[in-house]
């Protein structure tokens, strides 16, 4: 069974200071997605890493795949409260193509 | 910007009674999933569905839950009969193909009283 595991799972830190959200995941898979969500709302895509060493920026976001470690990361840099909202990782199924999703890190920027 | 619809947002019932909801996906896409979220969790997939046809349901309740794309296209997940533990947000995400990335969308908030 692919198991998905993040952590921290809550995270309250203050603006202007960075952080990492860890994503470590039971399978061989080349393919790591990490969503956005807000509270009450849908998923919104943030990244998609698909081989090992993939590294991807998106304004204070950045996210990186290690394959071989079977690890993921999501590095917040000098955080803003628009950033607070709950960041899942997920990865393919081993037995097909839907996801698995871990149970998400909830994040609260505070001033 | 494509989009993938879903109806209605949210929905109320009592236990026992069925309810059913729909997915439009975005054109073209061939592959479709449903997704439930339990509050404070990540989705789960419910079932998924390749064209007309279902990939995977090994995590649907079938003795209460159905789903279908009869035309490849739109999809309907219905309940019946609603218990109270189905109280959670109901996903559609749809992709090119299996192994493309997935689009979500709003999903439809269902409660059971």
């Amino acid at each position: 069974e692919l198991k998905v595991e993040q952590n921290p799972l809550f995270l309250s830190m203050q603006e202007g200071k960075n952080y990492t959200i860890y994503c470590n995941y039971s399978t061989t898979s080349d393919r790591l997605y990490w969503y956005r969500q807000d509270p009450g709302k849908s998923l919104e895509s943030l990244f998609v890493l698909l081989s090992n060493g993939a590294v991807k920026q998106e304004g204070r976001l950045m996210a990186s795949l290690d394959t071989k470690a079977r690890l993921s990361t999501l590095h917040i840099t000098a955080a803003v409260h628009d950033l607070s909202a709950t960041y899942f990782c997920a990865v393919d199924k081993d037995s097909g193509y839907a996801l698995n999703f871990g149970k998400g890190t909830s994040l609260l920027v505070t001033p | 910007e494509a989009e993938v619809a879903q109806s209605p947002r949210y929905k109320i019932t009592e236990k026992s009674q069925a309810v059913a909801f729909w997915c439009d996906p975005i054109s073209g896409h061939a592959t479709l999933y449903w997704y439930r979220q339990i509050l404070g969790q990540g989705p789960e997939l419910l079932v998924q569905f390749q064209d007309e046809s279902v990939v995977d349901d090994s995590q649907l309740p079938k003795d209460r839950f159905s789903a279908e794309r009869l035309k490849g296209v739109d999809s309907t997940l219905k309940i019946q009969p609603a218990e109270l533990g189905d109280s959670a947000m109901y996903l559609c995400a749809s992709s090119l193909g299996a192994h493309n990335e997935q689009f979500f969308g709003p999903g439809t908030r269902l409660t059971v009283l």
